[in-house]
């Protein structure tokens, strides 16, 4: 069954420091792969995405996530997190351009002064 | 341009009523989704509309939901009797139809509270 892992629940950092948060995913062909953010109170906005080519992707709010086929992952990484980065991040995965998204469990990020 | 919005954005109703959710799209989304995240696990796909029709329902919990989207327009999802079960957040979202794999815009969601 296709799948998509977010093995952390809950991950604290201090302002200024790095982000890793990691996705893995289990799909019959490589899908089309997301990163979305959800602030409180606030709906599901779209951080970047991977449908081909470059596996470095660029998005926004300084965020960048790497395909990587041999481990079926893709990490969203930042190299400096701000207060306003806290937030609820999903990764998430479809087969085709138009069909129903999986999403993982989501991790929350929790940044400290 | 306006985003996807849904209506309400909270809902308390006591187990056994009914209760009707809505998602206006944004203007020339042909494709309509209606996603549900239960407390505590992850969002969830209920189904997806082209137009008017529904293309893919294979995650409609059980026929006390119902999806419609008259006109190929807005999208209603009603829910009849509600259970405690029912209780989280639905998202809808929509996406174009035409231009190879595209981006689905999610609303902020409605929260459903069934006592």
């Amino acid at each position: 069954a296709q799948s998509v892992t977010q093995p952390d629940i809950h991950i604290t950092v201090s302002e200024g420091a790095s982000l890793e948060l990691r996705c893995n995913y289990s799909y019959g062909a490589t899908p089309y792969l997301f990163w979305y953010v959800q602030s409180p109170g606030q709906g599901l906005q779209l951080l970047l995405k991977y449908f081909s080519g470059d596996t470095l992707v660029q998005g926004i709010k300084g965020f960048e996530a790497e395909f990587k086929r041999s481990q079926s992952s893709f990490n969203l990484r930042k190299p400096s997190v701000h207060w306003s980065d806290a937030a609820e991040y999903f990764c998430a995965a479809a087969s085709g351009g138009y069909q129903k998204v999986t999403f993982g469990t989501g991790t929350k990020l929790q940044v400290i002064p | 341009e306006a985003g996807v919005t849904q209506f309400p954005s909270h809902s308390v109703i006591e187990k056994g009523q009914t209760v009707t959710l809505r998602c206006d799209p944004i203007s020339g989304h042909d494709n309509l989704y209606w996603y549900r995240r239960v407390m505590g696990k992850e969002i969830k796909f209920l189904l997806h509309f082209v137009k008017e029709s529904k293309q893919d329902e294979s995650g409609m919990p059980n026929n006390r939901f119902l999806a419609e989207r008259t006109g190929g327009t807005y999208s209603t999802l009603k829910v009849q009797p509600a259970e405690l079960e029912d209780s989280g957040v639905y998202f809808c979202a929509s996406s174009q139809l035409a231009g190879g794999p595209n981006e689905q815009f999610f609303g902020p969601g409605t929260r459903l509270t069934v006592l």
